[in-house]
């Protein structure tokens, strides 16, 4: 089945600078590949997703970036601030709908 | 608009005990699903549909069952708990491979 790889797992970083999150799959046919904030007490919300056919999509500072080849892609947030600290999650979605979620990143942007 | 509503929102159950979990969206999405996070593990799939009538294993289905007899529902069963199933249950539905929705979470302890 999928293997969806995250790295890594804690993430501290000063207001105002990069944070990038990785991730890899193992199922080749996985076309979606979506990210999900999570707060505390709170259920995951999406905040960008890329599918299979896209090399790189930004939404104002945040942005992933896709390679099929290495199956692997990545989040970057730019210009962190204390609201963006977090529980991020990659997933990966199958051809058959199966989706599978990483293990989690818990990202601290201190002030 | 609910968006997807979990009931209920918190259990506690003694080793042995059987409960169901009810997931509800009035989104009229095709895609169902339930996932358990437990720390450091992030959201592990455990069943999901992709239809009403039918339902698949995810990577974590032994110990329960699930129905999709309406699609709006997607039930989640425990026949005789564990205490290995003390976890944070999220139910999420969504329209093919795009954005997952997911429920507030339903928080159960098995004593």
């Amino acid at each position: 089945g999928e293997n969806v790889e995250q790295h890594p797992s804690t993430l501290s970083v000063q207001e105002g600078d990069s944070a990038v999150i990785k991730c890899t799959y193992s199922d080749s046919a996985s076309n979606y590949f979506p990210w999900y904030k999570q707060e505390l007490g709170k259920r995951p919300q999406l905040i960008i997703d890329i599918r299979s056919n896209v090399g790189e999509k930004k939404d104002q500072r945040i942005a992933v970036t896709l390679n099929k080849t290495a199956k692997h892609f990545s989040l970057h947030i730019t210009e962190t601030q204390p609201e963006d600290s977090a529980v991020y999650f990659c997933a990966a979605l199958r051809l058959n709908n199966d989706m599978r979620f990483g293990a989690g990143t818990r990202l601290t942007v201190k002030p | 608009n609910a968006g997807v509503t979990q009931t209920p929102k918190f259990r506690v159950l003694k080793t042995g005990q059987s409960m169901t979990l009810l997931c509800a969206q009035d989104m009229n999405h095709e895609y169902m699903y339930w996932y358990r996070q437990d720390p450091g593990m992030g959201l592990r799939l455990i069943h999901y549909s992709v239809g009403e009538g039918t339902t698949a294993k995810g990577e974590v289905p032994d110990g329960y069952n699930v129905s999709r007899l309406k699609k709006q529902n997607f039930l989640l069963g425990l026949e005789s708990a564990a205490p290995s199933q003390t976890s944070v249950y999220f139910c999420a539905s969504s329209y093919s491979s795009f954005e997952a929705f997911f429920g507030q979470g339903t928080r159960l302890t098995v004593v």
